[in-house]
């Protein structure tokens, strides 16, 4: 069974205090990891797709990376508009879960000024 | 037009109420999904509907019932809900099924009293 977990569960920062949030995945045959970007009442933001270890993909502050295992999202000098939940997804490429998502729980981050 | 379009944005029905959720797109997705979402938990995948078949139903209760009339639109019929239905739903569209991306629209947060 594809399994996601993210870590930490929430995560306060300074605003400027550069930090990283954690996904492992467990995955048959891992077709693209993802990341999203959830505000509170609205539908997920997508973020970034990768799809063989060693990618890397940045955008403004954020910048994600993959291993054969896990996936880092690193946020660079955070500003309190970078709060959100995020979320990691992985899809899978063989067997039963073909194509479907399975998502993480989550990362709640808040950023003070 | 990269939206995806839900309404209501919220809704207060009654166990023995019928109502819909209505989601449009316009960007020529051929695959659309439903997904539910409880306060502080990850979207769980309900239905997918890929060139308007329905072409996964995770388990869900009859009394979410799904319909896609055309390629733009897809609504989630609900009938006799449980108090413990209340939740975010989201409307979701990929380019195909399978497909990595996906664009989720605002939700509608559904109270069941």
């Amino acid at each position: 069974e594809d399994q996601v977990t993210q870590s930490p569960e929430a995560l306060r920062l300074q605003e400027g205090e550069s930090s990283s949030l954690n996904c492992s995945y467990t995955v048959s045959g891992l077709r693209g990891l993802f990341w999203y970007r959830q505000d509170p009442g609205k539908g997920p933001e997508f973020l970034f797709t990768l799809y063989s270890a060693g990618e890397e993909k940045e955008k403004e502050r954020l910048k994600a990376t993959l291993t054969k295992k896990e996936s880092f999202l690193h946020i660079t000098a955070p500003k309190p508009e970078d709060s959100a939940t995020y979320l990691c997804a992985v899809q899978a490429g063989g067997g039963t879960s073909y194509g479907k998502l399975t998502f993480g729980q989550g990362t709640i981050l808040t950023v003070h000024p | 037009d990269t939206e995806v379009t839900q309404t209501p944005k919220h809704l207060v029905m009654g166990m023995t109420n019928k109502k819909s959720l209505k989601c449009e797109q316009h960007m020529g997705h051929r695959a659309m999904y439903w997904y539910k979402q409880k306060a502080k938990k990850p979207p769980e995948l309900m239905f997918v509907y890929s060139y308007e078949k329905l072409s996964i139903n995770e388990s869900v209760p009859s009394r979410f019932s799904p319909e896609c009339p055309n390629s733009s639109l897809l609504n989630l019929h609900l009938h006799a809900l449980q108090p413990e239905d209340s939740a975010l739903y989201l409307c979701a569209s990929s380019h195909r099924e399978g497909d990595e991306k996906l664009f989720f629209g605002s939700g509608t947060q559904l109270s069941v009293l």
